[in-house]
């Protein structure tokens, strides 16, 4: 079994300031990772995920991750927000012959 | 678009009625899934279909009924509901091989609303 601890429920942050979405999880197995938004009455988009090789990983929208095996997290990063970034978070693992397991969600309000 | 179509993207429907919500992905995946999205609450697995064949079902009420004809294709047919069951209904699929799911890709969703 596994599970998804999403650290923050709701982080506000200003324009063009950097973000930091933290996702720690807990598994027996190894595990992939990944991480989805979501914008306002729209389906899970996939931002970036993890399988193997390099712990950081680049997703669209300048977003970044890094899979830290002895902490056991997958944290969210971003430079600098903006607005259109306003939206839900949410990380995901998924053990090698499983079903993927999804966090509460962080709300990301970016003001300007 | 992500490759996942769900319809109708919105649905108010009475405590007496019977709908069917649509999932059609053409991805060439070959497992499909039903996640129930309610607010404030974390997401919630309802169903999961490999090759067509029902792996899963997460103590979901018999009002929802879940049809997989084909493996580009999934139904969730509904009758009877309750207020509670006003949510977002997420479809989603993936592939799977030799055991090894390489993640989900999401519909756009079926806001449902129970009145």
């Amino acid at each position: 079994a596994q599970s998804v601890t999403q650290l923050d429920s709701q982080v506000p942050v200003f324009e063009e300031a950097p973000v930091e979405l933290r996702c720690n999880y807990s598994s027996s197995v190894s595990v992939y990772l990944f991480w989805y938004v979501q914008y306002p009455n729209q389906g899970l988009q996939l931002l970036l995920k993890y399988l193997s090789g390099s712990t950081l990983v680049k997703g669209i929208n300048g977003f970044e991750a890094e899979f830290n095996k002895s902490q056991t997290s997958f944290h969210l990063r971003k430079p600098s927000v903006h607005i259109c970034d306003t939206a839900e978070y949410f990380c995901a693992v998924l053990p090698n012959a499983g079903k993927s397991t999804f966090g509460d969600g962080t709300t990301l309000t970016v003001k300007p | 678009e992500t490759g996942v179509t769900q319809t109708p993207r919105h649905l108010v429907m009475g405590m007496t009625n019977k709908k069917s919500l649509k999932c059609e992905q053409h991805l060439g995946h070959n497992a499909m899934y039903w996640y129930k999205q309610s607010a404030k609450k974390p997401l919630e697995l309802m169903f999961v279909y490999n090759f067509k064949e029902q792996t899963e079902n997460n103590s979901v009420p018999s009002r929802f009924s879940p049809e997989c004809p084909n493996s580009s294709h999934l139904f969730l047919h509904l009758h009877t509901l309750q207020p509670e069951d006003s949510a977002l209904y997420l479809c989603a699929s993936s592939h799977v091989t030799q055991g090894t799911n390489y993640g989900y890709t999401f519909g756009s969703g079926t806001r449902l609303t129970v009145v």
